[in-house]
């Protein structure tokens, strides 16, 4: 079983709809979680991240971590033409300084 | 401020062949590393760095090799090029390690071993 699990998509939704978007792991070391976003042919950006069980907004952005239950979402409110993009979430145990785990990203397309 | 510069964008080498891809920051980070993005699997650590000087290994480590000379580089040394090497490299550095103040990434190295 994979560490981190993301359903590659795609995932296609229409203009203003709201998107959720979810990994699930299997590590409890896991305490940093992030949201990247991956425009073609580019490198990932961050979008978002936090570090507790919880919600976290960011303007039309959540993101969702449930500890308890290994499963992090992020959520798009109002979503746009200009979301359209790979998302992957990224774990990172308490320690840091071996890297991100990522999920292999989910293919989000917003139809106009 | 150009914060993650990465060269070459792209590349074709040939098998057995040797490069070295270039990474520089300008944001004065302590954390450096390099990841490869295959389709289907995701992004997967080939080394890290934690400061100048220091290096280590991350999960796909085999067949390149890196130094840290000084803050603002890491390079990464591909010691004798294979097709399964084809793939998308990316740089990322970081504040430091521990406290996470989120990873910048370059836009990438494409690189194709025929």
């Amino acid at each position: 079983q994979k560490e981190v699990e993301q359903d590659p998509g795609p995932l296609s939704v229409p203009e203003g709809a709201i998107v959720s978007l979810n990994c699930t792991y299997s590590n409890s070391a896991f305490q940093y979680f992030m949201w990247y976003r991956q425009y073609s042919r580019k490198g990932p950006e961050l979008l978002m991240y936090t570090y507790s069980s919880g919600n976290k907004e960011d303007g039309r952005f959540t993101a969702q971590v449930d500890k308890s239950s290994k499963y992090i979402s992020l959520f798009i409110r109002d979503s746009q033409p200009s979301d359209s993009a790979t998302y992957l979430c990224a774990l990172q145990s308490g320690g840091g300084a071996d890297g991100l785990t990522f999920g292999k990203g989910t293919h989000l397309i917003i139809q106009p | 401020n150009a914060g993650v510069t990465q060269t070459p964008k792209f590349q074709v080498l040939k098998t057995g062949q040797s490069m070295t891809l270039q990474c520089a920051q300008d944001m004065n980070h302590e954390y450096m590393s390099w990841y490869r993005q295959d389709p289907g699997m995701g992004l997967r650590l080939i080394h890290y760095s934690v400061g100048a000087g220091i290096t280590d290994q991350g999960e796909v480590p085999n067949g390149y090799n890196v130094s840290r000379s000084t803050t603002e580089d890491f390079p990464l040394r591909l010691l004798s090029a294979a097709p399964s090497q084809t793939s998308v490299y990316f740089c990322a550095s970081s504040k430091e390690y521990g406290f996470n103040y989120g990873y910048t990434f370059g836009s990438g190295t494409r690189l194709t071993v025929v």
